[in-house]
């Protein structure tokens, strides 16, 4: 147990479908990320909150919308996708970001494996 | 080198081996590199975070090694166990790339009984 966990872990849906992706940390941490996992390619960075607010978007359609409503929950809401956003998603906290190497160690969730129809 | 790169994309070990791999990074504005390991149906988790040129991390039969004037980063296991199967990724952090993590693709790792 990483101290990170996601629901739900498995989720289809169809192209014209609303859902979320909720991440939970227990660790007490002040940043928290959206990486998406797509096969035999490096994790991709999508969202960074640091203390609620959001640092980094990199880029991601606005298909992907994130919230953090406090340092604890994340969630990823999802709103007509397209199949090749079909990956793994894995939410990751750390104590902080830009203050050291050690605080930016990173712990990451089971992922919830994402398949659009 | 723009990119975090492993190798070999996979490797598959006898029981009671040793092995290694490598992480190639670039070499300018370094300032952090870490190492995760990934086993299947379960979360990343961190191995390593190396700051010095020169540096050697272990835990337990697994360590590391940084050379950050070439950029790169050996992993070794000694003694291979079934329990070290999984995917070692590494991921460097740039001084002036907001902090961000930027991944290799990992080096999948399978240990035959």
């Amino acid at each position: 147990e990483t101290g990170v966990t996601q629901t739900p872990r498995h989720l289809v849906m169809g192209m014209t479908n609303k859902k979320s992706l909720k991440c939970e940390q227990h660790l007490g941490h002040n940043a928290m990320y959206w990486y998406k996992q797509s096969a035999k390619k490096p994790l991709e960075l999508m969202f960074v909150y640091n203390f609620k607010e959001q640092t980094e978007n990199n880029s991601v359609p606005s298909r992907f919308s994130p919230e953090c409503p406090n340092s604890s929950h994340l969630f990823l809401h999802l709103h007509t996708l397209q199949p090749e956003d079909s990956a793994l998603y894995l939410c990751a906290s750390s104590q902080t970001i830009r203050h050291g190497p050690w605080e930016e160690t990173q712990y990451f969730g089971p992922g919830t494996r994402l398949l659009v129809l | 080198i723009l990119n975090v790169e492993q190798s070999p994309q996979s490797l598959h070990v006898q029981e009671g081996d040793s092995t290694n791999f490598t992480c190639s990074f670039p070499s300018s504005n370094f300032y952090a590199l870490h190492w995760y390991r990934w086993e299947t149906a379960k979360s990343p988790e961190a191995l390593f975070v190396m700051t010095l040129n020169g540096d050697e991390k272990k835990k337990g039969r697994i360590s590391a090694t940084l050379n950050t004037k070439e950029g790169y980063s050996y992993l070794y296991i000694k003694g291979s166990q079934p329990e070290d199967s999984a995917t070692y990724l590494c991921a460097y952090l740039r001084v002036d790339s907001n902090y961000q993590l930027i991944w290799g693709a990992g080096t999948k790792l399978i240990i035959k009984p």
